[in-house]
């Protein structure tokens, strides 16, 4: 057990929705990240927060957004849902934002479009 | 840019024989490296990471890997594999000044008995 949750553990959705996905960090970690991973792209880094503050963008789709509340948990937001959106949802966390930071990864949200 | 190759998809080995995944990256400044592992319907946990001290790095699990800035390789070894290493592997790559992490493929051990 990693120390970082990820609510819900399955979605199922239609084309067109929109869902949040919530990650909470272990506890003292400052930094979140989400990363989405398929079959077809792999593991792709989709964005960074830290302290509340996006630090980074990947290849996050314009239709998704993020945010990191005050008490440091992040949600994904990711609207006019595509098939192609099918995929897990990998939220991490680490203590601060340096490139050398061990991230620790939430089980994954398994995101399912029809 | 950074980048990271794990050749080989899929590695089958039998239960006692050593392990060796491949990973070889590209960055333009020192890179950190990291091996995770994925179990099945699970998220990724940390096997090791190289942060420019040591150049053979040991990890979990009886895994190390050895930093070689010449081939540019970061390649996973395991002297005996379990049964309980059949799992996907993937290799990541950061840079100072980057925030995040570029991920390899991965690379699915299987285990025969």
């Amino acid at each position: 057990d990693s120390g970082v949750t990820q609510t819900p553990k399955h979605l199922i959705t239609a084309t067109g929705q929109r869902v949040t996905l919530r990650c909470s960090p272990r506890s003292g970690d400052l930094s979140v990240y989400w990363y989405q991973q398929s079959l077809d792209q792999g593991l792709q880094f989709l964005i960074q927060y830290y302290n509340g503050e996006e630090r980074a963008k990947g290849n996050i789709l314009e239709r998704f957004s993020a945010q990191q509340f005050p008490d440091l948990h992040s949600e994904l937001n990711l609207s006019s849902l595509e098939l192609g959106d099918s995929a897990l949802y990998f939220c991490a966390s680490s203590v601060e934002a340096g490139a050398a930071d061990t991230q620790y990864f939430g089980p994954g949200t398994r995101l399912t479009v029809l | 840019a950074q980048s990271v190759t794990q050749l080989g998809s899929h590695v089958s080995v039998s239960e006692g024989a050593l392990v060796l995944l491949r990973c070889n990256y590209s960055s333009s400044v020192p890179p950190y490296l990291f091996w995770y592992v994925q179990y099945p319907n699970q998220g990724l946990q940390l096997l090791l990471k190289y942060t420019s001290a040591a150049t053979l790095v040991k990890g979990i699990n009886g895994f190390e890997a050895e930093f070689k800035k010449s081939e540019t390789s970061f390649h996973l070894t395991k002297p005996s594999a379990h049964m309980s290493d059949a799992a996907e592997y993937f290799c990541a790559v950061s840079e100072t000044g980057t925030y995040k992490y570029i991920f390899g493929t991965g690379t699915r051990l299987k285990v025969l008995a």
